[in-house]
């Protein structure tokens, strides 16, 4: 197991344009959620999924940002007509089902970097 | 709304010494708290993961607490070296409220281990 893979690991881009990322689960994971990290700061939980399902995209910044996993494997995270703004570390994790309060460690991966130009 | 908050935000001591990290949060409600620890411009290492019903976790050189009913939790680090340099990230999985599944972190603690 290689664990949690994010491509490309750097991006960037000009404003307006669109950019998309991928993230690939540790193998028979469930759970894959996605993070944003602007410098300074603490990871902020964006949105996740268990296998095909999005369960939680409320938190995602604007409409702007979507989602997807299309087969309950790897995720790509989208965002449209990109703002500098939206320049930070996009991280992913996963992690296998919970069982009620039981929870197992989100493993993460290491992270997509973009800069807005 | 969960927040999380970690003192010091900045650590430099000696090598060899024992040190105490800190992580409060204001909301008792979750199912867990995880400690991390972050290189610069890399991802998120796992260190220990604490459930709600347990007291402590312990891995080699690190032991977390956690006092669920006074929202916090400690990561001890006992004869510290120059590879533990690096950024601690304190996190807890809500049981209430939206995000369900998602992490809350806080802003973490850079430590730096002088030689």
């Amino acid at each position: 197991d290689t664990g949690v893979s994010q491509n490309p690991r750097h991006k960037i881009t000009k404003r307006g344009q669109n950019v998309t990322f991928r993230c690939d689960p540790i193998s028979e994971h469930n759970r894959l959620y996605w993070y944003r990290q602007t410098l300074g700061q603490g990871p902020e939980f964006l949105t996740y999924f268990q296998n095909e399902a999005q369960l939680e995209k409320s938190r995602l910044l604007s409409d702007r940002f979507s989602a997807e996993r299309p087969k309950g494997s790897f995720s790509t995270l989208e965002i449209q007509r990109t703002e500098q703004g939206d320049s930070a570390m996009y991280l992913c994790a996963s992690s296998p089902r919970t069982s009620g309060a039981f929870s197992y460690e989100q493993y993460f991966g290491p992270g997509t970097r973009l800069t807005v130009t | 709304k969960q927040e999380v908050t970690q003192i010091p935000a900045a650590l430099s001591v000696p090598e060899g010494e024992n040190l105490v990290l800190n992580c409060s949060f204001t909301d008792s409600a979750i199912y867990n708290l995880q400690w991390f620890r972050q290189d610069p411009g890399k991802g998120l290492t796992s260190l220990l993961l604490i459930q709600s019903s347990q007291r402590e976790q312990t891995s080699g050189r690190l032991n977390a607490s956690l006092d669920k009913s006074s929202g916090r939790s400690t990561l001890y680090i006992a004869a510290s070296q120059p590879g533990d340099s690096a950024t601690y990230l304190c996190a807890v999985r809500q049981s209430t409220g939206g995000g369900a599944d998602g992490l809350t972190f806080g802003k973490g603690t850079h430590l730096i281990i002088q030689p």
